[in-house]
């Protein structure tokens, strides 16, 4: 299994830009999650998803739009980067509500 | 808000000393999970609790939840260099689907 995929790595975006940031799992797990984490704020929860077709906001949700139509995929969309969004991004899946939740290797994402 | 606070934000401490990091909270959480992250990688989960008062060890890292399932610590035994990390401790409250994570607490271990 390779676990929880993310790419890219790296992206440097100008402001008002537009992407995707890649996410795929295959431990088959419904819930799949992203955050960021910035210097001294820890991870924060963007997005999250309990199954294919099912979606709902975490704590810093603006700016960032998601969407689930498989169970394997959970992409990340930036619709107008801005410099604020400047940081490492984590996707993240899990089996279930107390099982071990598994992250990607993080997209670090620079907005100029 | 942050929901959940750890301390210390910054720990440097010698090859074989003992540390205890704090996670603390005013809210009540069904489950509590401890993660280590390394630089440039994800974190990698240490261990999760779900009952109050629940003591579980792993090697030399011994994790507490509180009685009230508000708060939990970490200590580590005789630290080694290999212990070098970020430790994160995140809970879920209710259904559990999201986790809300602490900032971290920063771990610099010296032989």
């Amino acid at each position: 299994n390779a676990g929880v995929t993310q790419t890219p790595k790296f992206q440097v975006l100008k402001t008002g830009q537009s992407m995707t940031l890649q996410c795929a799992q295959d431990m088959n797990h419904e819930y799949m999650s992203w955050y960021r984490q910035d210097p001294g704020m820890g991870l924060r929860l963007i997005h999250y998803s309990v199954g294919a077709g099912i979606t709902d906001q975490g704590e810093v949700p603006n700016g960032y739009n998601v969407s689930r139509s498989t169970t394997e995929d959970f992409p990340l969309r930036l619709l107008s980067a801005a410099p604020s969004q400047t940081s490492v991004y984590f996707c993240a899946s899990r089996r279930g509500r107390d099982y071990e939740q598994y992250f990607g290797p993080g997209t670090r994402l620079t907005v100029t | 808000t942050q929901l959940l606070e750890q301390s210390p934000q910054f720990l440097s401490i010698q090859e074989g000393e003992n540390l205890t990091v704090y996670c603390n909270s005013s809210s009540v959480f069904s489950s509590l999970q401890w993660y280590r992250q390394e630089p440039g990688e994800g974190p990698v989960l240490l261990v999760t609790v779900v009952t109050g008062g629940e003591v579980k060890k792993l090697k030399r890292l011994t994790f507490q939840f509180g009685d009230a399932r508000k708060d939990s610590s970490l200590h580590i035994t005789a630290a080694q260099p290999g212990d070098t990390g970020l430790y994160l401790c995140a809970g879920a409250r209710g259904s559990g689907y999201a986790l809300n994570f602490g900032k971290g607490t920063s771990l610099l271990v010296t032989p």
